[in-house]
């Protein structure tokens, strides 16, 4: 299928390491966040969210950190799979929008098996 | 399979065609939303459904697109008078109502792919 990833910044390990991806936001009243992951011709599917009261959140193999004051958040995979290559997207969204989400460029992870 | 359902998935079409998605959202899902994703980048908001109003448009939409959903069930997003830039892969996601703001929610669909020649 079509790639949505063709000039995406690319993050390349070794399978069995830990993966760091990172996304910087613009708007100061975001205060939701969510990860997203994109394989090839699929759409978006929902890894983890955090919102804005908290600076980490963690589920299974993934945690998110969230730094306000930079307006920076990170998704941290632990033990990086082959499942786990596909574009990676953060979305931020503002209390008052509902779900309407606001994603970032998105970052291409490769797992070397 | 009772997820997101869009089709077609794939269209080529010539430049000023006019091309119409479908959108089947997962069923009693009252809220419907449509993206446009373009290669190398993250999707990007066009409008939004509750039940069968049509409660925010992006000014990515532009006035040849237009976004229904007479009976708060499907949706059908037309582009007139197609345009080169108008290819893109169109997302469509929905999510039930009462739903809390949490992203495990909004599911979305593989999306329908437009290529304008």
């Amino acid at each position: 299928g079509e790639s949505v990833g063709l000039h995406l910044p690319t993050l390349s390990v070794q399978e069995g390491d830990n993966s760091i991806i990172n996304c910087a936001y613009s708007n100061s009243a975001s205060d939701y966040f969510i990860w997203y992951k994109q394989e090839s011709g699929k759409g978006p599917q929902f890894i983890i969210d955090i919102r804005s009261n908290m600076d980490k959140r963690q589920g299974q193999r993934v945690t998110v950190l969230l730094n306000k004051t930079v307006k920076h958040l990170s998704l941290q995979i632990a033990a990086t799979q082959p499942g786990d290559s596909a574009v990676y997207f953060c979305a931020e969204n503002v209390n008052n929008a509902g779900n309407m989400l606001t994603f970032g460029g998105g970052t291409r992870l490769m797992v070397k098996p | 399979d009772t997820g997101v359902s869009q089709n077609p998935r794939h269209k080529i079409t010539k430049r000023g065609q006019n091309v119409t998605f479908r959108c089947d959202p997962i069923s009693e899902h009252n809220r419907l939303y449509w993206y446009r994703q373009t290669l190398g980048q993250g999707p990007e908001f066009l409008t939004y459904f509750q039940n069968e109003a049509q409660l925010e448009k992006s000014r990515l939409l532009s006035d040849r697109f237009s976004a229904e959903r007479p009976k708060g069930s499907f949706s059908t997003l037309e582009i007139q008078r197609t345009e080169q830039g108008d290819s893109a892969m169109y997302l469509c996601a929905s999510s039930p109502p009462g739903a809390r703001r949490t992203g495990n929610t909004i599911y979305f669909g593989e999306g329908s792919w437009l290529t304008v020649v």
